[in-house]
């Protein structure tokens, strides 16, 4: 069974932009989860699809927005691009509704903003 | 609000064992995970505890109590390839990870 796969791997933007990044969850998984990492702070929780339906939110200003496709693919956009929202962006899916013990990570999005 | 706290830090030798501890303060709770990540890789599941006490897989093994909002992960017979960030993670109201603890391995 093929993994959880991110695109683009790899993204320069400069601030102001936007950008979109996807995620298209393993075969079968229904929830899709995304996470900004930082060093030093860890993953930190964006925000939580099941079945199209966002079920939950973190912390994080309005300008980070997603959706999840019928087929459970998910984008995720962030508008008005900041210095300080250069991280690794992690979608994780799992069968269930996000319960933590069965999250697979795809491999992340780096993104640097300039 | 909800949090977890567990060490920045840990450095352990080859062949020895190690625990990771993390509290948590959460708004519900489902139980509590382990994750797993190399420096450039992504997270991977190692275990979960839903339940008070010891869950053993391999050289790995976490322990839970719910009553103390406390669990810690233990690693045995230490080898190199273990030297990684593990981040503790829990779902209450939300899934919240905690920052991480980088484990140094000793030769």
């Amino acid at each position: 069974k093929a993994g959880v796969t991110q695109t683009p791997r790899y993204l320069i933007k400069t601030r102001g932009q936007q950008v979109t990044l996807s995620c298209s969850p393993i075969s079968g998984h229904r929830s899709v989860s995304w996470y900004q990492q930082t060093p030093g702070q860890g993953l930190q929780f964006l925000f939580e699809y099941f079945s199209e339906t966002q079920r939950n939110k973190g912390n994080f200003p309005g300008r980070f927005s997603g959706r999840q496709f019928s087929n459970s693919r998910s984008e995720m956009n962030v508008s008005t691009l900041e210095l300080g929202d250069s991280a690794l962006y992690l979608c994780a899916s799992s069968t269930e509704v996000a319960r933590t013990d069965t999250q697979y990570f795809g491999p992340g999005t780096r993104l640097t903003v300039l | 609000g909800q949090s977890l706290e567990q060490p920045s830090e840990v450095t352990a030798v080859e062949g020895a064992i190690v625990q990771i501890n993390c509290t948590y303060q959460t708004s519900g709770f489902y139980g509590l995970s382990w994750y797993q990540q190399h420096d450039g890789g992504a997270p991977t599941f190692l275990s979960y505890n839903a339940l008070d006490g010891l869950e053993e897989t391999g050289r790995f093994s976490s322990f839970l109590s719910r009553s103390d909002s406390y669990g810690y992960l233990l690693l045995q017979e230490l080898q190199m390839k273990d030297s990684a960030s593990y981040f503790c993670a829990v779902r209450g109201d939300k899934i919240i990870f905690g920052k991480g603890t980088r484990l140094h391995i000793l030769p």
